[in-house]
């Protein structure tokens, strides 16, 4: 399965924007790109998903380069409540699970 | 709240014992799962279940053994664990396992064996 790459933590204050970097040079065609955070003491949460255009919901943006080789999980502005460890994952057809990394820890700061 | 509800919440058990945990989803999915996660390491898949058929067992030891009686409903039996087998135990549900599916997790049971 193809291997993301994200970087261990990252630092953002309150009601700033928070930009997550994920790179996946190894992504095939029809990889779908899947953002899930963990808070703590808690399960898993999904945030948003997408295979080649940019993608908007309540939560996040996911902006995927036009290349696929890295994608960006945007959130518009921090709450405290975003703290969390974010996961980038890709899901293709012929290895339909999840396989989670290490993801990035996010912290945020009043 | 998910729609995924695991009992119970907490579970400490001897390596002698037999326990279960058990998973409700209310969101109805086609598709169940159950992962473990230890200390300091990922997410690891455990087993999969697609309507209620068992379509993934990713090399887990016998002395686990999961049961889905039907689409809604996930369990999984514990018996004569180890002190290594301590975890947050996570069950998940998809409406199918297509990769354009997103999955619902529950809050976890934090398992101690003693």
């Amino acid at each position: 399965d193809a291997k993301t790459t994200q970087p261990n933590s990252m630092e953002s204050n309150e009601e700033e924007p928070v930009h997550l970097p994920c790179n996946h040079s190894t992504i095939s065609g029809t990889d779908y790109i899947h953002w899930y955070r963990q808070l703590p003491s808690q399960g898993p949460e999904y945030v948003i998903h997408g295979l080649t255009s940019n993608v908007n919901n309540r939560m996040a943006s996911l902006a995927i380069a036009e290349d696929r080789k890295s994608s960006t999980l945007i959130l518009h502005r921090a709450t405290l409540r975003d703290a969390a460890v974010y996961y980038c994952i890709l899901k293709d057809t012929g290895f339909q699970k999840l396989v989670f990394g290490t993801g990035t820890r996010l912290l945020v700061s009043p | 709240e998910t729609g995924v509800t695991q009992t119970p919440r907490h579970l400490v058990m001897g390596m002698t014992n037999k326990k279960s945990l058990k998973c409700e989803q209310h969101l109805g999915h086609n598709a169940m799962y159950w992962y473990k996660q230890s200390a300091k390491k990922p997410l690891e898949l455990m087993f999969v279940y697609n309507f209620k058929e068992q379509t993934e067992n990713n090399s887990v030891p016998s002395r686990f053994s999961p049961e889905c009686p039907n689409s809604s409903h996930l369990f999984l039996h514990l018996h004569t664990l180890q002190p290594e087998d301590s975890a947050l135990y996570l069950c998940a549900s998809s409406q199918g396992q297509g990769q354009n599916y997103e999955q619902y997790f529950g809050p976890g049971t934090r398992l101690t064996v003693t």
